[in-house]
């Protein structure tokens, strides 16, 4: 079955500086990959996915992605970060079975 | 068009008591799953409903259940509640799986066992 790391539990970054979430992945073929963000007290909303083609994904929000399959990762991306992005992020990896697996999370805090 | 409904928002019960959740999915989605998330275990995927039958389950006990009607809404139950059932318990949908299409999350229903 597949699974996902990220190994960063909390980030701290400033209003308008890049931002980088790391997401690796464990699956034996070409997984569907998903990036979902969640803000405090609602659900999730997914802000990009990979199933083929351009490695490169573009999201909502400004968020982009890109899928390396040499190192299993898929991380998340954006250029300048905005107060309103502080939530937790979760990479989630689907695979051929139907199963969906979700990372621990990383909680995104914004300084001003 | 209409998100994912779940009712109740909050829910507090005691040891031992039985609870039901409720989803509406977005309409003409036909697969509905559910999943329990704890600060402690993070996501867990429950299970998946697609057109009334269970399609996939995750690694929890019978206590919890599920079904679907033939509307696509559906319902989770969870028996003799235990204090470790306290979670935010999200319901998601899609059109046809959740694997390989991008699920659409209610708000979830927090429960709270006392």
């Amino acid at each position: 079955a597949q699974s996902v790391t990220q190994p960063d539990i909390h980030i701290t970054v400033s209003e308008g500086a890049s931002l980088e979430l790391r997401c690796n992945y464990s699956y034996g073929a070409t997984p569907y990959l998903f990036w979902y963000v969640q803000s405090p007290g609602q659900g999730l909303q997914l802000l990009l996915k990979y199933f083929s083609g351009d490695t490169l994904v573009q999201g909502i929000k400004g968020f982009e992605a890109e899928f390396k399959r040499s190192q299993s990762s898929f991380n998340l991306r954006k250029p300048s970060v905005h107060w309103s992005d502080a939530a937790e992020y979760f990479c989630a990896v689907g695979g051929a079975n139907n199963d969906m697996r979700f990372g621990a999370g990383t909680r995104l805090t914004v300084k001003p | 068009k209409a998100g994912v409904t779940q009712t109740p928002r909050y829910l507090i019960k005691t040891r031992g008591q039985q609870v039901t959740l409720s989803c509406s999915p977005i309409s003409g989605h036909r697969s509905v799953s559910w999943y329990q998330q704890t600060p402690g275990q993070g996501l867990q995927f429950l299970f998946e409903y697609f057109s009334e039958t269970q399609r996939n389950k995750g690694n929890f006990p019978g206590r919890f259940s599920g079904r679907q009607f033939s509307n696509s809404r559906s319902e989770m139950n969870v028996s003799t509640l235990e204090l470790g059932d306290s979670a935010l318990y999200l319901c998601a949908s899609s059109l046809a799986g959740i694997s390989n299409q991008p699920q659409h999350f209610g708000d979830g229903t927090r429960l709270s066992i006392l």
